[in-house]
């Protein structure tokens, strides 16, 4: 596909359920990003892959959160025994290139979460 | 600790006039870069513009620029000759050398009035 995407677009859980969300990077693309965008808010970090290695975690809010990119390409985010603050949109990221302070993430359209 | 600060959480201007969008950052880290990014009401992040810290010249896409003043810490930008189109969220990002995540600002809401 031409761009990042994200399925699904739109989950209704509710509280205690677990959840996957996916994410498919731009072709060819390195490195993958996963962030959380609480309402009104900027996005924050929470997990970094290079290839099919997980290079930086240190934003998952919890060990609920855990996240994969078992063959380099497809990422899933899962989130288990889901509570209210999980709710939010999770934006996934891609990139081409690492190493340099310039490197254009390409964002997803997000996957918007609603915890009941 | 790395920090992007955006003091504007909304603001409206007329369509066809110049706007300023705030940001200062915070960081120790001699490499990095600063990147603005756009969120219409749909929720995608659209990449605007990245200055370099190491860039000499302010960094210009179409109608944007970057107004990057290294010593005071500031990257505002500038949109010149806003379009109704220009309505939305616009975050102020960095990105540090040593890191791989993109640090966020909470975001300005700009509002293009008819």
């Amino acid at each position: 596909g031409a761009g990042v995407s994200q399925s699904p677009r739109y989950k209704v859980a509710k509280r205690g359920q677990d959840v996957a969300l996916r994410c498919d990077p731009i072709s060819g693309h390195v490195s993958l990003f996963w962030y959380q965008q609480a309402l009104g808010q900027g996005p924050e970090f929470l997990t970094y892959f290079q290839n099919e290695a997980q290079l930086d975690k240190s934003g998952l809010p919890s060990d609920r959160f855990f996240a994969e990119r078992p063959e380099g390409s497809v990422s899933t985010l899962k989130i288990q025994r889901t509570q209210q603050e999980d709710s939010a949109v999770y934006l996934c990221a891609s990139s081409l290139v690492i190493g340099h302070s310039y490197n254009e993430q390409f964002f997803g359209p997000g996957t918007r979460l609603t915890v009941l | 600790a790395q920090k992007i600060t955006q003091t504007q959480p909304g603001m409206f201007v007329q369509e066809k006039e110049a706007v300023t969008l705030d940001c200062t950052y915070d960081t120790s880290d001699p490499s990095y870069g600063l990147f603005w990014y756009k969120q219409p009401s749909s929720g995608e992040m659209i990449f605007l513009i990245y200055q370099g810290s190491y860039d000499q010249q302010n960094a210009t896409e179409g109608r944007y620029s970057l107004n990057f003043q290294k010593a005071r810490k500031s990257a505002n930008l500038v949109i010149s000759a806003s379009q109704l189109g220009d309505s939305a969220m616009y975050f102020c990002a960095m990105r540090y050398s040593s890191a791989s995540k993109i640090i966020f600002g909470s975001g300005t809401r700009l509002s293009i009035r008819p």
